[in-house]
């Protein structure tokens, strides 16, 4: 079946340092890769999302690319702030999937003064 | 903004117990999903439903109901609650695009 794996449990850095989040997914269908953040004590929100291959895409600070090749959709930012402390989920939906979404564990990020 | 309200915020139930969750959308979306969150385990999908009076189960359906007797309002049920179900549940909706509206969530213990 469908599936999405994130390979950090926990990344811990230190404010100013570049990161970057694995995502692996695995499906034989056509998908659609997003990231979601969840801060502390909050809802999951929306923070990037994409089904176009081998095109960058950006919001607050943050990018990821979809490569199909790889099946990869890792998320990056140049330099960490405090506030960037959270849990970041992967997430993959497939074409006709009524927009269910496959969650992988998902990644803590602790960025550090 | 999109608004997803749950009740109640928390609560704890005892083994055997039956629980309700509620949630309420004022988005005007036809999609409806209850996860629940474990750490390790990331969201998994208990049941959804993309129309009134109509619901599918989701990954992981065994030990819950739900029901969605209008548009906005779609509940999780938990008949005889057990251990295992101990876990934070959000329920989210969509207009059927990509983005999913997530609710603040219920933490759920039962002891």
């Amino acid at each position: 079946g469908d599936s999405v794996t994130q390979t950090e449990g926990l990344v811990t850095l230190t404010k100013g340092l570049p990161v970057m989040l694995n995502c692996t997914y695995q499906t034989t269908y056509s998908p659609f890769l997003f990231w979601y953040v969840q801060h502390l004590n909050e809802a999951p929100k929306l923070l990037l999302k994409s089904s176009t291959d081998n095109k960058r895409t950006e919001h607050q600070g943050f990018y990821a690319t979809l490569h199909k090749s790889s099946s990869s959709f890792h998320l990056q930012k140049s330099s960490v702030q405090l506030s960037d402390s959270a849990l970041y989920f992967c997430a993959l939906r497939i074409s006709g999937s009524f927009n269910k979404l496959t969650f992988g564990a998902g990644t803590r990020l602790a960025v550090c003064p | 903004e999109a608004a997803v309200t749950q009740s109640p915020r928390s609560k704890v139930a005892v083994t055997g117990g039956k629980v309700t969750l509620s949630c309420h959308q004022t988005n005007n979306h036809d999609y409806m999903y209850w996860y629940r969150q474990d750490t390790g385990h990331g969201l998994r999908l208990i049941h959804y439903s993309y129309v009134a009076d109509s619901t599918e189960k989701g990954d992981i359906p065994d030990g819950y109901k739900a029901s969605r007797p209008s548009q906005e309002n779609f509940s999780l049920i938990l008949e005889l609650a057990s251990l295992s179900q101990t876990a934070v549940y959000f329920c989210a909706s969509s207009a059927g695009g990509e983005t999913l509206y997530f609710g603040s969530g219920t933490r759920l213990t039962v002891l």
